[in-house]
């Protein structure tokens, strides 16, 4: 079975500060993962994604995600935050073959100026 | 715009009646899905397609959710008798087979 928890629902950072948003997995299989952002009154949007290849994924906007096999872990970093990060992200787990994903209850980023 | 859409974005309606949500994919991605979200949870699976094929269905619908998907292009997902607890978000997202879902921004269904 397959499933993703998010540690932290509400995450506050400054704005030039670090991010990081946190993620544990489970799962039966060799895991497919996904960071999706959602913005107010926007759809969810593909940050990054890991699938098998290098365990240290960049994706869009400066984010970044580090698999940890040993940790079952994917968690989100930026190293400066930026006032339009504000937002909601989730972390996905997915089945072989991209069947069903499973999301994580998500983490709203709050940035401080 | 080629992106996933989705209509209506906003549907109110009376315990008892019936609504059918609409969602036109990517036209090249050959899979689709319906996902519901309500207030501070993740996205929960409803249903997925592959072409016109309805592939899996979540043990969490009851027998008032129906989805199709003619002629593998547009989908429709109709909810009869609605209940207050139906009250949700529901977003569509479409894909091929690199396994980055495309989402629409969804519709929302109050039920009162």
């Amino acid at each position: 079975a397959q499933s993703v928890t998010q540690l932290d629902s509400h995450v506050s950072v400054s704005e030039g500060t670090p991010v990081l948003l946190r993620c544990n997995y489970s799962s039966s299989y060799s895991p497919s993962l996904f960071w999706y952002v959602q913005h107010p009154n926007k759809g969810l949007q593909l940050l990054l994604k890991y699938t098998s290849a290098a365990t240290l994924v960049k994706g869009i906007n400066g984010f970044e995600a580090e698999f940890k096999k040993s940790e079952t872990s994917f968690h989100l970093t930026k190293p400066s935050a930026h006032m339009s990060d504000a937002a909601e992200y989730f972390c996905v787990v997915s089945e072989p073959n991209f069947n069903k994903f499973y999301f994580g209850s998500g983490t709203k980023l709050n940035v401080k100026p | 715009d080629t992106g996933v859409s989705q209509d209506p974005r906003h549907k109110i309606t009376k315990r008892g009646q019936n609504v059918t949500f609409r969602c036109d994919p990517i036209s090249e991605h050959n899979r689709l899905y319906w996902y519901r979200q309500t207030l501070g949870q993740g996205p929960e699976f409803l249903t997925y397609f592959q072409n016109e094929a309805q592939l899996e269905k979540s043990r969490l619908l009851s027998d008032r959710f129906s989805a199709e998907r003619p002629k593998g292009s547009f989908s429709t997902l109709e909810i009869q008798r609605t209940e207050q607890g139906d009250s949700a978000m529901y977003l569509c997202a479409s894909s091929s087979l690199t396994g980055e879902l495309f989402f629409g921004e969804g519709s929302r269904l109050t039920v009162l």
